[in-house]
């Protein structure tokens, strides 16, 4: 069965840093989601993507945050300056109809 | 304002025991609400959705309009049935929406 890859799975970085975290939705989904949860927290949406751009985003998903589709499979989310309280699990997911799938998460750590 | 409430944290019921998973929402339209279920290491998954009207694994969920209501039951809860739920919702229709989480409530089934 197909599935939302995520990778890394475990990333740590200093404050300030930048990271990209990346995901390969399901090859024939057209709609593409990054979410995050903070521990002890509700899974919280950041973005949405379709047809090459992004098309909704939340309060959440200010200038330090980016996503892209670089090659038509990767789908990647940038954080530009971390900071600690960026600190959360992030989700990937990918819908083709009323179905979202979700990618297994990368946590991030900011220390 | 679009929310959904799960009140409950943590249910604990012994194996053979009905469970509820009370899930209440607010939305400004005709909502389409889900349960995803999350085993422990594993990723977030479909479990139901109220279109469909479906039983899964023994679970089953009726939306109640008129009290805002989808709540989620089984009526004899067995162990592997303990994981992490969460109610959602997305708007009726809206292909490219996104999905709003409840807080999540852990269901422990003990022997």
């Amino acid at each position: 069965e197909p599935e939302v890859t995520q990778t890394p799975s475990h990333q740590v970085t200093q404050m300030g840093q930048e990271v990209i975290l990346r995901c390969v939705p399901i090859s024939n989904h057209l709609y593409f989601y990054w979410y995050r949860q903070i521990l002890g927290q509700k899974v919280e949406f950041l973005v949405s993507f379709y047809n090459n751009e992004i098309s909704e985003k939340s309060e959440i998903f200010d200038d330090q945050f980016s996503v892209e589709r670089p090659d038509g499979s990767n789908f990647t989310l940038k954080i530009r300056s971390t900071k600690l309280e960026d600190s959360a699990m992030y989700f990937c997911a990918s819908r083709q109809n009323t179905e979202a799938f979700f990618g297994q998460g990368t946590r991030l750590t900011v220390v | 304002a679009q929310r959904v409430t799960q009140p409950e944290k943590l249910l604990s019921v012994f194996k053979g025991a009905p469970v509820e998973l009370k899930c209440n929402y607010s939305y400004s339209g005709s909502p389409e609400l889900f349960w995803y279920v999350q085993y422990s290491r594993q990723r977030l998954q479909l479990l139901l959705r109220h279109i469909s009207r479906e039983s899964i694994k023994g679970f089953t969920a009726d939306l109640n309009k008129g009290e805002t209501s989808f709540h989620l039951k089984k009526p004899f809860a067995q162990e592997e049935d303990s994981a992490m739920y969460y109610c959602a919702l997305s708007g009726l229709g809206n292909q490219g929406g996104k999905l709003i989480f409840g807080q999540g409530t852990e269901l422990s089934v003990k022997p």
